[in-house]
């Protein structure tokens, strides 16, 4: 069973820093590429960051870009997102989710989020 | 605003078909395969469509999906009230090179 979960969310400072993980189990981690999905309270979802299976190709949606940094440990079946200088508007929860392919690609599982709350 | 656009709301009677729809441009939609996705009150997103119009195992006929040009479409059929949820739909769009979503559409079953 393919399982995603995610952790170190919480509540930080604006301008503050903050590390979530993803730990991966059912699946060989190393073979797909992920991604980081977050969803502000009572919006949509937007799309955040992506990463290649061997880490070596890094996507990043332009309101992040500069201020956060996706990482992998394939060994440990691990993804990582560093938030830093944070601003109130990245209050979300972040899903980590992985990304498959057949014809194009999709979404095919999802981790059940970790809140990250910036405020003072 | 969302690159890919939805309706806010649809809603339709119980056992009736709604389709939802997702429009987009020829960055994203038009050369790329779209997926759908459905998240009920409080959880994770989960996959209902790939590719278009592929179902995941798990995922009733009920479910459908379809693409023509720069718009994807969603169709329920047999609707229940579990199907109360909100959908969006997804592709990458190659001018961004980024994941872009649609703005996500309420579906209430009266």
């Amino acid at each position: 069973e393919v399982r995603l979960v995610e952790s170190g969310g919480g509540l930080v400072q604006p301008g503050g820093s903050l590390r979530l993980s993803c730990a991966a189990s059912g699946f060989t981690f190393g073979r797909y590429e992920m991604n980081w999905v977050r969803q502000a309270p009572g919006k949509g979802l937007e799309w955040v960051s992506d990463i290649s299976d061997t880490g070596s190709t890094i996507y990043y949606s332009d309101s992040v870009k500069g201020r956060f940094t996706i990482s992998r440990d394939n060994a440990k079946n691990s993804l990582f997102l560093h938030l830093s200088s944070l601003r109130a508007d990245d209050t979300a929860v972040y899903y980590c989710a992985r990304y498959s392919y057949n014809r194009g690609y999709f979404f095919d599982f999802w981790g059940q989020g970790t809140l990250v709350t910036v405020s003072s | 605003q969302s690159v890919l656009t939805q309706p806010p709301s649809v809603s339709a009677a119980p056992g009736q078909k709604v389709t939802i729809s997702c429009s987009g441009s020829n960055s994203n939609i038009g050369n790329n395969y779209v997926s759908w996705y459905r998240q009920l009150p409080g959880a994770a997103p989960k996959l209902l469509i790939y590719d278009n119009d592929q179902r995941p195992s798990g995922i009733p006929d009920r479910f459908s999906g379809s693409k023509s040009g720069t718009s994807a479409t969603l169709g329920i059929t047999g609707l229940q009230t579990g199907d109360e949820a909100d959908y969006y739909c997804g592709t990458w769009d190659g001018s961004l090179s980024a994941v872009v979503f649609g703005g996500g559409t309420k579906l209430t079953v009266l």
